[in-house]
């Protein structure tokens, strides 16, 4: 099946850093979605992004779609505590049926 | 944007058994998927929950072992039949909403914890 290749795999900041994380991929895509996980959780979406070079904040959290339609990037400014959990990008394929597919995903550990 | 939840939210069951998952949205949603995630990996998506008709499955899903239905646009259930140790795993139900002409937004519910032993 098609992949979305994430990146980091973890990362361990100290409180109040930035942080940066991506998605890339050989396919094209129409959407691009971010979800939070926390333990015992389901996925939460943060950030939804619709067209190429659409850059989108919810809070301190930024995302931008992509140009090539390949890639899409997640920052998070100024990280708390509860900024702790797993980062996944999710992508809607151009041509299918909506079904999502996932990045293996960013472990997130913020020290204070 | 909707809310889902999942029944059980965890279960012990013995090898040989079935279970059935239970997902509830709180409003009409266009899709519904069913998706399987082992601890602190990603999201693998078994099916796609059709309304009055016939679930839709990802390659290596079946539905002997997934049965799945949807007798309406809020609710779901997803069957593990026949279980064995390998189907332990954390059980997802999402539901995709139109937020505007062309743009989609899928939603999760808390999941299912499964251990089969």
């Amino acid at each position: 099946g098609q992949q979305l290749n994430q990146s980091p795999q973890s990362m361990f900041i100290q409180e109040g850093e930035d942080v940066s994380m991506n998605c890339t991929s050989s396919s094209i895509f129409n959407t691009w979605l971010w979800y939070k996980q926390e333990p015992g959780e389901g996925p939460v979406l943060l950030i939804a992004l619709y067209k190429a070079g659409e850059l989108t904040s919810n809070g301190r959290l930024t995302a931008q779609f992509g140009i090539t339609r390949k890639d899409s990037f997640l920052n998070i400014s100024a990280s708390i505590p509860s900024d702790v959990g797993i980062y996944f990008c999710a992508g809607q394929l151009a041509g299918s049926a909506r079904q999502l597919t996932f990045g293996s995903g960013t472990q997130l550990t913020v020290l204070p | 944007s909707a809310v889902i939840s999942q029944k059980p939210s965890r279960d012990i069951c013995q090898r040989g058994t079935s279970l059935t998952i239970q997902c509830q949205v709180d409003s009409q949603v266009t899709m519904m998927f069913w998706y399987r995630q082992q601890p602190g990996q990603s999201l693998t998506l078994i099916a796609t929950a059709n309304q009055g008709s016939e679930a839709t499955y990802e390659s290596g899903f079946v539905i002997d072992k997934f049965p799945i239905s949807r007798p309406n646009l809020t609710f779901s259930t997803l069957t593990v039949s026949n279980m064995s140790p390998e189907d332990s795993s954390i059980y997802l139900c999402s539901g995709e909403t139109l937020a505007g002409v062309g743009y989609n937004e899928q939603f999760f519910g808390p999941g299912t914890r499964l251990t089969v032993l």
